[in-house]
C-alpha cells in the first residue's frame, strides 16, 4: 500500500489531453513539494516535474503539474505515442521522515 | 552532464549481504545529497534512503535495521549495503542524485536466490 494514492491506469488517444492524480496527507502533500517521474517502459525514472509545476530543461511543455491542498495532478497536452509510460508522483512525509511515492500510473496512448 | 552507473554482483543468496556501488562521472560527488530507490520486478517504486557526502544519511523506516549508505568522494561513488536478505529484496536498484532524485543511473537488477 503506497502513501500517496494514484489511479493504476490511464488512457487517451493521440492530441488529446490526459490528467493523473495523486492524493496525499497533510503530512505529505499537504506540506511539501510534489514531484513527477516517467518512466518508459524498459527504462530508468525521468523527472518530468519538480516543485508541483516546474519543468527540467528538457521536458517538453505539453508536460504541466498542479497541486491543491493535499492532491496533485499531472497533465499531459497533445499526447503522443511516445507518452506511453508508468508516471509516479512523489513527495516528502513529515511524519514517516522519508521520501514516499505513489503506486503509478500505467498511461496507454490508444 | 552528470551521469551514474550502478556496478555489483548481480546474484545475491539468501541471508546474505547485498553490496552496491554508484559511481558518479561528469561531475563531483560533493555538495549533493545521493539517494537509493528500488524496485521489485512489475512493482512500483520504494525510497531505500540517501546520504549527504558529509555522510549524513536517513533510511526508510521499513528497511532501517537492515541498510547501510556509505560515500567515498575520493572515489566519487557511494554505496549501498542490504544486510540478511529475502527474495523479497529481489529488485532493480537504482541510485540518484538528490532527495528530489533528479539523475537517475540506469539501474541494476539484483536477484536473490539460492
Amino acid at each position: 500500500q503506497s502513501v500517496l494514492t494514484q489511479p493504476p491506469s490511464a488512457s487517451a488517444t493521440p492530441g488529446q489531453r490526459v490528467t493523473i492524480s495523486c492524493s496525499g496527507s497533510s503530512s505529505s502533500i499537504g506540506n511539501n513539494h510534489v514531484y513527477w517521474y516517467q518512466q518508459l517502459p524498459g527504462t530508468a525514472p525521468k523527472l518530468v516535474i519538480y516543485r508541483n509545476n516546474q519543468r527540467p530543461s528538457g521536458v517538453p511543455d505539453r508536460f504541466s503539474g498542479s497541486k491543491s491542498g493535499t492532491s496533485a495532478s499531472l497533465a499531459i497536452s497533445g499526447l503522443r505515442s511516445e507518452d506511453e509510460a508508468d508516471y509516479y508522483c512523489a513527495s516528502w512525509d513529515d511524519s514517516l521522515s522519508g521520501w514516499v511515492f505513489g503506486g503509478g500510473t500505467k498511461l496507454t496512448v490508444l | 552532464q552528470m551521469q551514474l552507473q550502478e556496478s555489483g554482483p548481480g546474484l545475491v543468496e539468501p541471508s546474505e549481504t547485498l553490496s552496491l556501488t554508484c559511481t558518479v562521472s561528469g561531475g563531483s560527488i560533493n555538495g549533493y545529497f545521493w539517494s537509493w530507490v528500488r524496485q521489485p520486478p512489475g512493482k512500483g517504486l520504494e525510497w531505500i534512503g540517501y546520504i549527504h557526502d558529509s555522510g549524513s544519511t536517513n533510511y526508510n523506516s521499513s528497511l532501517k535495521s537492515r541498510v547501510t549508505i556509505s560515500v567515498d568522494t575520493s572515489k566519487n561513488q557511494f554505496s549501498l549495503n542490504l544486510k540478511s536478505v529475502t527474495t523479497a529484496d529481489t529488485a532493480v536498484y537504482y541510485c540518484a542524485r538528490e532527495i528530489q532524485l533528479r539523475v537517475w543511473g540506469q539501474g541494476m537488477l539484483v536477484i536473490v536466490s539460492s
